[in-house]
Parts: C-alpha cells; structure tokens; sequence
C-alpha cells in the first residue's frame, strides 16, 4: 500500500521566519496531495491542495510544491504566525476516496 | 460552508454501554467517512459511505457499527468497545464528482471508554 513519510516531525521557528515541510510518498498513481492543519482539541482543516497536473499553487502566505518524479512535495508558510502553530498533516490519495496521511509535523511558531 | 458537526463532543462509556456518535453535513457532500484519531497520530480511515451505500470498510471490528440514514447523516453506533479503543473519532465529508478529492472533516468526538 501507499507509505507517506512526513519530515520534520517538530519544527520550531520565529515568528515572521518560513517554514517547510516535506513528505515523500511510493505510489506514483497517486494524483492529489492536500495539507491539514489540526489545532489542539479540533479536528484537522483542509488548508491548500495540489493534483498532480500543477507543480506549485499558493494562497497568501502558503504554497505547496510537487515533484511528481521524485514522489515528494512540500509546504511553505511564509512571514510564520503564532496563530500559525498547530500539527499540520499531508496526504496522499490511494483511489478515488481513500487518503494515506503523513506521520504529522507539530509547529511551534515563537514570538 | 464548509461545515461537519458532530455530536457529542465528549463521551465517556463503560465497556458494557451501547452509545452512538453522530455526525451532520448539508453541503450537499454524497460522501462521508469514520476516521479513528489516537493522541499524536495520523487520522486512519474506517469507513466510507458513497451515495448512502457502504463503499469502503478498513477492517473495523465489528463492535463498531455504521450507519448512513440519508445523505446529510451518518451515525456510527458504538457496543462492547474496549479501551483501547479510546480515541478521536472524525466524521469528513467530500463532494463525490469525478474531479475531486477533497474531505472536509468535522471537530471530533472525543471518546474514552473505561
């Protein structure tokens, strides 16, 4: 099956630096790749997502990349928050309504 | 609006009680899914329902029981767990066209079983 490896596990930045965050995965059927934050005690909201016919999208001060080739894609957080600092997941779809997720990446963003 | 609720936020049950969980969508999503959440984990998958019809189960025992009763419901009845069963469970919900995978998840409901 589909294996999603999510790197780094914490990452702890100041506030107005950039952070990333890479996950890899094996299938290269796979064709949809969306990011989820999850604050504490919510459940996890879809914030960007990227299908395999784009190389990059960006939405204010998030962007996602993919390298369909090398099987792995990234998220950027620029100008970083505190309000920012959450787990933040990736995704992989296997099929149509199946997603694998990443191992998740906890943020912490200082003042 | 992208909104799922789920009732109850919180629920504590013995491993004798019967209960269920509910979850609510009305953006016209014909997709919904039981996701299991454990602390520091991924969400994992339990099942789907595709037009109300059970499309997808991922192996769940059998003490969990779900249940679609129209497209803006799903239930997912709860009987004899076990601790280890104590965990987040998420209710999402996707459009279901040919061109789009998005699942849009609601708040949880945190249950412990004792």
């Amino acid at each position: 099956g589909e294996n999603v490896e999510q790197h780094p596990s914490t990452l702890s930045v100041q506030e107005g630096d950039s952070a990333v965050i890479k996950c890899t995965y094996s299938d290269s059927a796979s064709n949809y790749f969306p990011w989820y934050k999850q604050e504490l005690g919510k459940g996890p909201q879809l914030i960007i997502d990227i299908r395999s016919n784009v190389g990059e999208k960006k939405d204010q001060r998030i962007a996602v990349t993919l390298n369909k080739t090398a099987k792995h894609f990234s998220l950027h957080i620029t100008e970083t928050q505190p309000e920012d600092s959450a787990v933040y997941f990736c995704a992989v779809n296997t099929g149509f309504q199946k997603l694998v997720f990443g191992t998740g990446t906890r943020l912490l963003v200082s003042p | 609006d992208t909104e799922v609720t789920q009732t109850p936020k919180h629920l504590v049950m013995g491993m004798t009680n019967k209960k269920s969980l509910k979850c609510e969508q009305h953006m016209g999503h014909r997709a919904m899914y039981w996701y299991k959440q454990k602390a520091k984990k991924p969400p994992e998958l339990m099942f789907v329902y595709s037009y109300e019809k059970l499309s997808i189960n991922e192996s769940v025992p059998s003490r969990f029981s779900p249940e679609c009763p129209n497209s803006s419901l799903l239930n997912l009845h709860l009987h004899a767990l076990q601790p280890e069963d104590s965990a987040l469970y998420l209710c999402a919900s996707s459009p279901l066209t040919s061109v789009t995978y998005e699942q849009y998840f609601g708040p949880g409901t945190r249950l412990t079983v004792t």
